[in-house]
């Protein structure tokens, strides 16, 4: 079945630091591919998404690119605040029984210092 | 409005209570689930309603039991929990079913504890 496999956390970092959070994916064709971030005590929220080979999602500095050749939609951002601190999920769509099924990855936990 | 709200925010029940979880949107969107969430890990699908019709339920116990009384409104009834049931459940929304190209709209979440 499909899957999502992301680097395994928790990533701590500096602030004004890089990041990247890779995920990779398996899939029968080409599924919407999403990025969400959850912070402490709330639910998840839909960061970027990707709908189809070559497209780049943005949001709040972050960026991902969907990779066709290489299964991946690795997670980016030039420069982390202390506020970017929570667990992102990479997740594709699939389809079941004429339905939206959104299958996550484990998660990444990171943690932002000043 | 994008917003998924969900009542209450915690509740703790014995194991013997009924309870329900409420889940609310109004953005017109027609596909609606819930989400299992245990600490440190991703959400689980739970059920999914598609124009007010339950289309998928992941094997979830009877002692779960969603109902969708219209295209706004989503509870789970809760009967004769265990302590394992315990987590944070998650409502979410999405414009059509079937669509992999719409994201999900997430609530906040009901931290629920079976005592």
């Amino acid at each position: 079945g499909n899957s999502v496999t992301q680097m395994e956390g928790p990533v701590t970092l500096s602030e004004e630091a890089f990041l990247t959070i890779n995920c990779t994916y398996t899939a029968t064709g080409y599924p919407s591919l999403f990025w969400y971030v959850q912070y402490p005590g709330e639910g998840l929220q839909l960061l970027l998404k990707a709908t189809k080979a070559d497209d780049k999602g943005s949001n709040k500095g972050f960026e991902a690119t969907y990779r066709k050749e290489t299964t991946s939609f690795h997670l980016e951002k030039g420069s982390v605040q202390v506020s970017d601190s929570a667990v992102y999920f990479c997740a594709l769509s699939d389809r079941i029984q004429g339905a939206q099924k959104l299958v996550f990855g484990q998660g990444t936990r990171l943690t932002i210092n000043p | 409005d994008t917003e998924v709200t969900q009542t209450p925010k915690h509740l703790v029940m014995g194991m013997t209570n009924k309870k329900s979880l409420k889940c609310e949107q109004h953005m017109g969107h027609r596909a609606m689930y819930w989400y299992k969430q245990k600490a440190k890990k991703p959400p689980e699908l739970m059920f999914v309603y598609s124009y007010e019709k339950l289309s998928i339920n992941e094997s979830v116990p009877s002692r779960f039991s969603p109902e969708c009384p219209n295209s706004s409104l989503l509870n789970l009834h809760l009967h004769a929990l265990q302590p394992e049931d315990s987590a944070l459940y998650l409502c979410a929304s999405s414009r059509e079913p079937g669509q992999d190209s719409y994201e999900q709209y997430f609530g906040p979440g009901t931290r629920l504890t079976v005592t």
